[in-house]
């Protein structure tokens, strides 16, 4: 059953600290994205990696890490340095085909702030 | 000015109604085009794409681009409940700028029974 798994569904943050978010995909994308979505608003990219072992920024990176050691995981952390990290978050992932490329989503984790 | 704008909303049609979506974009270079729709709380899933000029029929949705006016709009004919959702405009710009894809903030359609 191909597609890209988010976890978890909801995520709880205490003031100061990391958390991590989960992205896996089993489609064989070789470019993989996360995107932050706050109420009413569109998606804004954070991260993006068209290969292993590189990513880019995207724009919003502030406050937020990621990696990408392995093909079909690529995990976002937030760190403490992101003072507003309350938002829907989504994963996505695409066959990179120039332009055009057409980038499927995972389920989206939601994060909130205690 | 946003790299992508689209009709604010929310638009209300009627059952069996023609809803008409439309999206502006600024980036004259642009050459990929897509319409997602996105349910409450749910994630994005892509509707259309749309390359070339000209209109695009996959069902009841259509896509229409006019580069030349930098227009990319998505109609869909006989609306049915089920399509009340928020649809995302978003376009890759052009490849030279390096930019990735852009989305508008999105329109909320609702279709009344």
């Amino acid at each position: 059953d191909g597609g890209i798994t988010q976890s978890p569904k909801y995520l709880f943050r205490k003031e100061g600290q990391n958390v991590t978010l989960s992205c896996e995909q089993n489609l064989n994308h070789d470019a993989m994205y996360w995107y932050r979505q706050d109420p009413g608003q569109g998606l804004r990219l954070i991260y993006y990696s068209q290969i292993v072992n590189d990513f880019q920024k995207g724009d919003i990176a502030e406050g937020y890490s990621v990696s990408r050691e392995k093909k079909e995981s690529f995990p976002l952390t937030v760190t403490s340095a992101q003072k507003n990290p309350t938002a829907f978050y989504l994963c996505a992932s695409s066959q990179d085909r120039g332009t055009q490329e057409t980038q499927y989503f995972g389920p989206g984790t939601r994060l909130l702030v205690l | 000015q946003k790299e992508v704008e689209q009709n604010s909303g929310p638009l209300s049609v009627p059952e069996g109604a023609i809803a008409s979506l439309n999206c502006t974009y600024s980036d004259r270079g642009s050459q990929s085009f897509f319409w997602y729709r996105q349910y409450s709380g749910k994630s994005p899933e892509l509707i259309m794409s749309i390359y070339s000029n000209g209109d695009k029929e996959d069902g009841r949705f259509t896509a229409q681009l006019n580069k030349a006016s930098q227009y990319v709009s998505l109609l869909i004919r006989d609306s049915q409940p089920s399509d009340s959702a928020t649809y995302l405009c978003a376009v890759i710009p052009d490849p030279g700028s390096a930019r990735q894809l852009t989305f508008g903030s999105g329109t909320q359609l609702t279709v009344l029974p």
